[in-house]
């Protein structure tokens, strides 16, 4: 059973536009919402993170609009760009534990 | 250290034999953690370390499977007798402390391979 399902599999955006992902998950125990910004041959890094106790966070041109309700949250890319271009995984995490469960990732292009 | 090292960055047994993995953390980072990737798929948790604590194991995939962190710093993680279904991208990562939003820093993993 996946946890964490993250939507579209793959985005291409052009260049100044607007990349959008999306994430839904289950268990209401998740307390931590982190994104993963994957480039290849690289491992993982943390882009940007937010509790559900707030329904939107921006750092620069990332924000993550969080639906407690709907049990959603997604990233917005404003004026993407192309080195922007990489796999971007949401993943979650319960309070009192340490295991991050992981989307299977989106692949964005953003063409020149 | 700069940032997570792993090595070696990749490996190629084959079937039956036994392989280790080696994990260098973030040198101030009290907590490890071992992931398994599969391609095309995010990272999925096999266990962690608290310095050489290991509370939660429930991620591995079988009794194949095992970690060690002795002094708190270097881990290692182990496949006996290896199946081809273990053939993925193994990730290691690192962070601060355990706690739930402590920074998790990946480092670029070990790609697996058995023949």
């Amino acid at each position: 059973q996946q946890q964490v399902k993250q939507s579209p599999q793959s985005l291409i955006v052009q260049k100044g536009g607007i990349s959008i992902i999306n994430c839904a998950y289950e268990n209401t125990a998740f307390d931590y919402f982190p994104w993963y910004q994957q480039f290849p041959g690289k491992g993982p890094a943390l882009l940007i993170a937010i509790r559900p106790d707030v329904s939107e966070k921006k750092e620069g041109r990332f924000t993550i609009s969080f639906n407690k309700s709907a049990k959603q949250f997604s990233l917005h890319i404003m004026d993407s760009q192309p080195g922007d271009s990489a796999t971007y995984f949401c993943a979650a995490k319960k309070g009192g534990s340490e295991k991050l469960v992981f989307g299977k990732g989106m692949k964005l292009t953003v063409n020149p | 250290g700069a940032g997570v090292s792993q090595s070696p960055r990749y490996k190629v047994t084959k079937r039956g034999q036994d392989v280790t993995l080696r994990c260098d953390p973030i040198s101030s980072h009290a907590t490890l953690y071992w992931y398994q990737q599969a391609l095309g798929q995010g990272p999925e948790f096999l266990t962690y370390f608290n310095y050489e604590a290991q509370p939660d194991k429930s991620g591995l995939p079988s009794d194949r499977f095992s970690a060690e962190r002795p002094e708190g710093s270097i881990s290692t993680l182990t496949i006996q007798r290896t199946e081809q279904r273990d053939s993925a991208m193994y990730r290691c990562a690192s962070s601060l402390g355990a706690s739930s939003t402590d920074t998790q820093y990946f480092g670029p993993g070990t790609r697996l391979t058995v023949l």
